[in-house]
């Protein structure tokens, strides 16, 4: 099993839809989670990070759930420029802190 | 504004021949880390850095070094470029060892 997964998508959502993604993790030694988007041919870049909790950053919803080993993402209200490939990543403790990336998930915003 | 800086952002080159690709920041990040994104693949870790002096491998670093001489720069060297390490490159700092990472442009490398 791959240590961090995620379904490759694309996932085809009719704008203003609600969206959601998980990504699963392998190694419960983990520490630190986080979604970034990626727009083609550029760079990640940080979403949000995701706490214990769960939280939430206007559209965006993230929540965590240690017991199955799984990060979720969720978008309300989609929008055309949410349109991304959508990157989880997962920092182990016993990894020499590295932060490990899934594949990511591709969405588009259908008009 | 702090950022992180990649250049050149395109590069040609010859199979055989030495080439440096440059990362920069200016947050004072300890940490730096160098990544190739292939299709299929996803990011895969080439060397990363915890500070000046401090170098370590990567789950591909074969053909690859690096090195760090002060907190700003890591640049990435391919000692003898090969068609096979044709992909983007991307560099990420993050403050320490909680933190997340944060990633330059990238430079995309063509291996002829």
């Amino acid at each position: 099993r791959k240590e961090v997964e995620q379904d490759p998508g694309p996932f085809n959502v009719p704008e203003g839809a609600t969206v959601a993604f998980n990504c699963t993790y392998s190694n419960s030694a983990s520490q630190s989670f986080f979604w970034y988007r990626q727009d083609c041919r550029k760079e990640p870049k940080l979403l949000m990070s995701v706490y214990s909790s769960g939280n939430e950053d206007g559209r965006f919803t993230a929540q965590l759930n240690r017991a199955s080993q799984y990060i979720s993402l969720l978008i309300r209200d989609s929008k055309l420029s949410d349109s991304a490939t959508y990157l989880c990543a997962v920092r182990f403790m016993n990894r020499d802190d590295k932060i490990i990336f899934g594949k990511g998930t591709r969405l588009h915003i259908l008009p | 504004d702090a950022e992180i800086t990649q250049s050149p952002r395109h590069k040609i080159t010859e199979t055989g021949r030495q080439v440096t690709l440059a990362c920069h920041q200016t947050w004072n990040h300890n940490n730096m880390f160098w990544y190739r994104q292939d299709l299929g693949h996803g990011l895969r870790l080439i060397h990363y850095s915890y500070g000046v002096q401090d170098t370590n491998k990567g789950e591909v670093s074969d053909g690859y070094s690096v090195s760090r001489s002060n907190t700003e720069d890591l640049p990435l060297t391919l000692e003898s470029a090969a068609s096979s390490q044709t992909s983007v490159y991307f560099c990420a700092s993050s403050p320490g060892p909680s933190g997340a990472q944060y990633f330059g442009p990238g430079t995309r490398l063509l291996v002829l």
